[in-house]
């Protein structure tokens, strides 16, 4: 069984430029959450996706935005990029929005 | 409100000692208490939870102790071993919310 899985492992960007990361669920899950994690601090809520919605939202700009699919795999992406977007970017899938979350590996963002 | 606040910061116990890891919340909404386990590089492991329900929760050597009344709750790890070096997060869920707060993390170093 597969767990949740995140694409790509590595990214470098240049400030200004645009970014989508990609997430596939743990299989069973159909929701979606997504994470910034600076390093040394804890994960930050960014949004939260089921049934192809945005459910609910933390404190980010418009900039950060994302999708969900039919086959519950979700996009982040993340427009204007700033150096202060450098992070590890998490995907935590559940099933039902359950507070039981699985998380993939992350996406290591580095913006120069 | 929305803040779950984690201490210590960091920590280092000897191998076999048994190390506590405290938080505490505000919001009485918080339905859902789980723990991670982070190591470097990787994503946020899910290790045990707890509902406010239930006053304690063990599963091998991790233990979660809650107290409601006081609106905090604590991690127990027993025989701790050089291979639970990492970092851990207390976070809460509101069921309602769907949104998860994370604490800030404590890094574990158990010396061998």
């Amino acid at each position: 069984d597969a767990g949740v899985t995140q694409s790509p492992t590595h990214l470098i960007k240049t400030r200004g430029q645009q970014v989508t990361l990609r997430c596939s669920p743990k299989s069973g899950h159909d929701t979606v959450s997504w994470y910034q994690q600076a390093l040394g601090q804890g994960p930050q809520f960014i949004f939260q996706y089921y049934e192809e919605e945005e459910r609910q939202r933390g404190n980010f700009p418009d900039r950060f935005s994302g999708h969900q699919f039919p086959n519950y795999s979700s996009e982040l992406n993340v427009n204007a990029l700033l150096l202060g977007d450098s992070a590890l970017y998490l995907c935590a899938s559940s099933f039902l929005a359950s507070g039981g979350q699985y998380f993939g590996p992350g996406t290591r963002l580095t913006v120069t | 409100q929305q803040q779950v606040k984690q201490s210590p910061q960091s920590l280092i116990v000897q191998k076999g000692g048994i190390p506590i890891i405290n938080c505490a919340y505000e919001n009485t909404a918080f339905d859902y208490f789980p723990w991670y386990q982070q190591f470097p590089g990787k994503g946020p492991a899910l290790l045990i939870a707890i509902r406010p329900d239930v006053s304690e929760k063990k599963e091998g050597r991790f233990t979660i102790s809650f107290n409601k009344s006081a609106k905090q709750f604590s991690l127990h790890i027993m025989d701790s071993q050089p291979g639970d070096s990492a970092t851990y997060f207390c976070a809460a869920f509101n069921t309602g919310g769907f949104k998860t707060i994370f604490g800030a993390g404590t890094r574990l170093f158990v010396k061998a």
